[in-house]
């Protein structure tokens, strides 16, 4: 059963272009979830995503961030216009639909540089 | 909005000794509390979950603690060894209107060395 998967794992970006994360949660998880962690620092919880929904937003910039996981496919962490303040670890977890426990399943991270 | 404070930023211990890491809280206590282990470059792994009603919790060379008096948890590990070195994160769920929805905030980690 392979792990939350992400990717890229490193990612460049000028300034002002797109990046886009991508993150297959384990197989039978149907919430995800996003972290920013800026170096020696904590994560910050961004976004709380179950299929095609978002549940809690509370964590995300109000501008330039969207995230999305829809039906299909992986869940999309989008930053348009990226700035230098930017760059981070992004981190990705899945947690089963029953589970109780709330322990959540991290995937390995991208990194992102804004040059 | 609930706040979690670990003690220190890094605790530098010799190997064999036992490691003692505290997790502060502020706001109500949670249902449970959970301690992660992030080595650099890679994501966080879960580690234990100690429940409100439960004191104490076991696993191999690990022992946690939870008391809702004090709004504190403490997380040991006995005879230390080098590969313990990392940092530990511990997590709480944040309460929220909605009864499946599991937002979880973390502490900003306690960096552990183990010198030989």
């Amino acid at each position: 059963n392979a792990g939350v998967m992400q990717n890229p794992r490193h990612l460049v970006r000028r300034r002002g272009q797109e990046a886009r994360l991508r993150c297959s949660p384990m197989k039978g998880h149907s919430h995800v979830y996003w972290y920013r962690q800026l170096p020696e620092e904590g994560l910050k919880f961004m976004v709380y995503l179950q299929k095609e929904n978002i549940i809690d937003e509370s964590g995300m910039p109000k501008e330039r961030f969207s995230a999305e996981f829809p039906k299909e496919g992986p869940s999309i962490l989008r930053i348009q216009q990226v700035v230098r303040g930017d760059s981070a670890a992004y981190f990705c977890a899945s947690s089963p639909r029953t589970s109780k426990r709330d322990t959540q399943y991290f995937g390995p991270g991208t990194r992102l540089t804004v040059l | 909005s609930q706040k979690i404070e670990q003690n220190s930023e890094a605790l530098n211990i010799q190997e064999g000794k036992t490691a003692t890491l505290t997790c502060n809280y502020t706001n109500y206590s949670p249902a449970y509390l959970q301690w992660y282990r992030q080595d650099p470059g890679r994501g966080p792994v879960f580690l234990l979950l100690i429940r409100e009603n439960e004191k104490e919790k076991r696993k191999e060379r690990l022992k946690v603690t939870f008391d809702t008096t004090l709004k504190q948890s403490l997380f040991h590990i006995t005879a230390s060894q080098p590969a313990d070195s990392a940092t530990y994160l511990c997590a709480l769920r944040e309460q929220t209107g909605y009864s499946s929805a599991s937002k979880i905030i973390f502490g900003s980690g306690t960096r552990l060395s183990i010198r030989p």
